[in-house]
């Protein structure tokens, strides 16, 4: 099976750095992806790791380390809209569940 | 806006009855999953369909079924329906069947919200 590990919350200031882990146990792994969802709103698509190391992607950068099976995702200079859900999602084997984490509520205050 | 087209936005309907979601993916993409979404299960995955084929499967009840049609949307057939069942229901598409190396998006559709009573 497959299980994901993140912080439930996280609170920051705006313009501050906020770093969101995720840790995973799956049987086997293609991938680690993180969604943004605001509330009421549908997950869109914030990042894609298949290799260890850090991807940027403008203000937002994520890391993985397959062997250490942890992974996060880095927000840089917050910005008020960026207050959502943040999830991490492991792709599996061929076959096997997508499956996400239980969620990161971060809130970011003026 | 993703792309993904989900009908119907909103559904109100009895135990023990069943309803149809549908989810148009976004033009050329071959994967389709659905989501469950409620407060105390998180976003499940349900089931996902590449070019018509059933290609993995979620935490999915048997009251539960999908399939995708030759023109690639898809349906999600809910039957018996129970309380429990009223949730947010999303639908994704993605050009890819799984990930592995280079980019692997997923494309939400708006939802359909679920009651119920």
């Amino acid at each position: 099976g497959q299980s994901l590990e993140q912080p439930s919350e996280v609170t920051a200031v705006e313009g501050a750095i906020v770093q969101i882990n995720c840790t995973y146990q799956t049987s086997g792994f293609y991938g680690l992806s993180w969604y943004q969802q605001h509330d009421g709103g549908a997950p869109t698509f914030l990042s894609y790791n298949a290799l260890d190391g850090l991807e940027e992607t403008g203000r937002f950068s994520s890391f993985l380390s397959r062997s250490d099976s942890y992974g996060y995702l880095l927000l840089q200079e917050l910005q008020m809209k960026d207050s959502a859900s943040y999830f991490c999602a492991v792709s599996g084997d061929y076959g096997q569940n997508f499956v996400f984490g239980p969620g990161t509520r971060l809130s970011v205050l003026p | 806006d993703s792309g993904v087209t989900q009908t119907p936005k909103h559904l109100i309907t009895a135990t023990g009855q069943r309803v149809t979601l549908r989810c148009s993916p976004r033009s050329g993409d071959l994967s389709v999953y659905w989501y469950q979404q409620s407060l105390d299960q998180g976003l499940q995955f349900l089931i996902q369909y590449y070019n018509g084929e059933e290609r993995a499967k979620g935490n999915i009840l048997e009251r539960f079924s999908a399939q995708q049609f030759p023109d690639l949307h898809s349906e999600l057939n809910l039957s018996s329906l129970e309380l429990g069942d009223s949730a947010l229901y999303f639908c994704a598409s993605s050009p890819r069947d799984r990930g592995g190396a280079g980019s692997y998006e997923q494309y939400f559709g708006p939802g359909t919200r679920l009651t119920v009573t």
